[in-house]
């Protein structure tokens, strides 16, 4: 069962924050978050192993809840290269199962 | 590195017809996958392997095929094609990462898309 991403959508001004969540009705080993820019291939930005644990690329940091299975994407003074949509993926073993993705758009 | 390379880019195909899509990777990853993309429905896993030889499904395997006689290659089958299998499909390589004593499996490197359309 894909992870729940909330919200779909959002609409930032340039240096406003966002925070995108993922959640699993499954129980989590790991969360690995991407962006995908228009017309382009997923990138890879970073896993989380631990809960609690933070990571960081850029300004942007996660955090991981293996109790709640939940997972938060913090973007912080957000630029324009931010835009783009932003999937989790979850799973163990090699198997990697993607939410429906948050669109994220930042304008001037 | 070429990393991973998906051949067309662009595929239109009509009801019925079978074709095949190429994926090859030159980072010696043992772990391949395929995956479609349409809209609001995210990234869904087709069929995967863990290396030569071994092939697995995933959560929308109906109406394709892979093989994988080699690390490099990943070759995705369409057997008859229809219109519900109109989309975006990506290819992705991974591998292993040791982190603090905890294999980080499946940090996916992806192929730039074959974009497919039935009629």
């Amino acid at each position: 069962q894909q992870p729940v991403q909330s919200p779909q959508a959002v609409i930032l001004r340039e240096g406003e924050d966002a925070v995108i969540n993922c959640s699993s009705s499954k129980a989590l080993y790991s969360v690995h978050w991407y962006r995908q820019k228009h017309g382009e291939a997923p990138v890879f930005l970073m896993i989380l192993l631990k809960g609690g644990e933070q990571k960081g690329h850029e300004k942007i940091s996660a955090s991981f809840n293996e109790k709640k299975q939940q997972s938060s994407l913090y973007l912080t003074a957000s630029q324009l290269s931010y835009s783009g949509t932003y999937f989790c993926g979850t799973g163990g073993g090699n198997k990697l199962t993607f939410g429906t993705g948050t669109q994220l758009k930042v304008e001037l | 590195n070429a990393g991973v390379t998906q051949t067309p880019k662009f595929q239109v195909l009509k009801t019925g017809q079978s074709m095949t899509l190429q994926c090859a990777q030159d980072m010696n990853h043992e772990y391949m996958s395929w995956y479609r993309q349409d809209p609001g429905m995210g990234l869904r896993l087709i069929h995967y392997s863990v290396g030569a030889g071994i092939t697995d499904q995933g959560e929308v395997p109906n109406g394709y095929n892979v093989s994988r006689s080699t690390t490099e290659d990943f070759p995705l089958r369409l057997l008859s094609a229809a219109p519900s299998q109109t989309s975006v499909y990506f290819c992705a390589s991974s591998y292993s990462m040791p982190s603090g004593g905890i294999l980080a499996k499946n940090i996916q490197y992806f192929g730039a898309g074959t974009r497919l359309s039935v009629l």
